[in-house]
């Protein structure tokens, strides 16, 4: 079975520029959630997608946003870049309604914003 | 508010070494869920293992061992037998039952020295 695949691997953007994302979460899973990885706060939640509806959302600001299309496919947006944007982006799918919710993770999309 | 703290920001040791990460966990929650994730240098967070606050079990898996004491909030691995492929960095999770959100420790990196 293919693992969550995410779209582009690296990107370069600048300042005040907006960029998408890419998430396909492996077969059969049906929750996309992202994360920010950043050297200076680490892993943190963005938020998660379940039948197109966001459920979860972590402390992040509007600029941010996200949506998942009928396949479970998922896409997240961050609008008015800034320089503080530059992370590597993880996407991970999990199944739901099995009580077994484990993540599984992409191999991330390198964000650089100039 | 959860929060998963991982001590030990870097540990160094030689092949065939045993070695321990430490994760210490807070939660109000009753049901919540903790993992073990690896991080190799090419970016993907691999899953390791995934417990529920119900099953104190310990277990083992090949060279890997997990330790789950509720009465001290710890959730720490160990690596029996350390090898070159082990370095990585290490991450413990915490979800809450019902959230696909999780909360990271800030990582160990392990680098094992041949």
């Amino acid at each position: 079975k293919a693992g969550v695949t995410q779209t582009p691997r690296y990107l370069i953007k600048t300042r005040g520029q907006q960029v998408t994302l890419s998430c396909s979460p492996i077969s059969g899973h049906r929750s996309v959630s992202w994360y920010q990885q950043t050297p200076g706060q680490g892993l943190q939640f963005l938020f998660e997608y379940f039948s197109e509806t966001q459920r979860n959302k972590g402390n992040f600001p509007g600029r941010f946003s996200g949506r998942q299309f009928s396949n479970s496919r998922s896409e997240m947006n961050v609008s008015t870049l800034e320089l503080g944007d530059s992370a590597l982006y993880l996407c991970a799918s999990s199944l739901v309604g099995t009580g077994v919710e484990t993540q599984y993770f992409g191999p991330g999309t390198r964000l650089t914003v100039l | 508010a959860q929060k998963v703290t991982q001590a030990q920001t870097e540990i160094s040791v030689v092949e065939k070494e045993d070695v321990t990460l430490d994760c210490v966990y807070e939660t109000r929650d009753t049901t919540y869920y903790l993992f073990w994730y690896k991080q190799p240098p090419s970016g993907e967070l691999v899953f390791l293992i995934r417990r529920n606050s119900f099953d104190e079990q310990n277990e083992i898996s090949g060279r890997y061992s997990w330790n789950f004491q509720k009465s001290t909030s710890s959730f720490n691995f160990t690596i029996t037998a350390s090898q070159v492929v082990d370095s990585a960095v290490y991450f413990c999770a915490l979800s809450e039952a019902g959230r696909r959100a999780l909360t990271f420790g800030s990582g160990t990196r392990l680098q094992v020295q041949p």
